[in-house]
């Protein structure tokens, strides 16, 4: 089976200063894993995705994850974040060895101070 | 939120209603989701659709129908079965297939819906 966890339901940041959220997964197989941010009352927007290659993925608005496959980890991660990055961050998984469906975590909220 | 539109984006619903939330895309993607969102539980998958003309239930179908006649349209419906449908409903879409797990789902606005 596999699964995807947030350990932190919101991280709170000070404008400037580099953010982290954390994610860990479980699969049996080679994992495809995903970040998602949410703004209120709207949709997910896609940021970055891992399947294969370098661990350190960047993607939009500066965001960038990195995956550690011994610890089976892939933390989202901004030099300087700013206050719009204020938002829900959902971590998804997938097992790309198998026709399975994609997991999403329990989204960590994220709140930056000016 | 791409390709992807939800109507309404607010649905109000009486005791015993039952209600068709409306989901299209011009993607072209084959595959396409329903989720339930409420707060501190992420998204929960109700339905998804591979192929036009079939549907699979997620972890949550109970009191949900869907129907996937077009390949661009994915309706749901919350029947009176639902005893807590209060929620923001989310719909998405993607490429399908064995080369293609590795591929993002694109999500449209939401509808939030609540049970008068």
């Amino acid at each position: 089976a596999q699964s995807v966890a947030q350990p932190e339901d919101q991280v709170n940041v000070a404008e400037g200063n580099p953010l982290t959220v954390k994610c860990t997964y479980s699969v049996s197989g080679n994992p495809y894993l995903f970040w998602y941010v949410q703004y209120p009352n709207r949709g997910l927007q896609f940021l970055l995705k891992y399947i294969t290659g370098d661990n350190l993925v960047k993607g939009s608005y500066g965001f960038e994850a990195e995956f550690n496959k011994s610890q089976t980890s892939f933390h989202l991660k901004k030099p300087s974040a700013l206050v719009s990055d204020s938002a829900l961050y959902f971590c998804a998984v997938r097992d790309g060895s198998s026709a399975s469906k994609i997991i999403f975590g329990s989204g960590t909220r994220l709140s930056i101070r000016p | 939120d791409g390709g992807i539109t939800q109507s309404p984006k607010y649905l109000f619903r009486k005791e015993g209603q039952n209600v068709t939330l409306s989901c299209e895309q011009n993607l072209n993607h084959d595959a396409m989701y329903w989720y339930r969102q409420d707060p501190g539980q992420g998204l929960r998958l109700i339905y998804y659709s591979q192929i036009v003309n079939d549907f699979q239930k997620g972890d949550i179908a109970e009191g949900y129908s869907v129907s996937r006649e077009k390949k661009e349209s994915f309706p749901l419906t919350v029947t009176s079965a639902q005893k807590n449908p209060t929620a923001f409903y989310l719909c998405a879409s993607s490429i399908e297939g064995a080369g293609a797990r590795g591929n993002e789902q694109f999500f449209g606005p939401g509808t939030r819906l609540t049970v008068l």
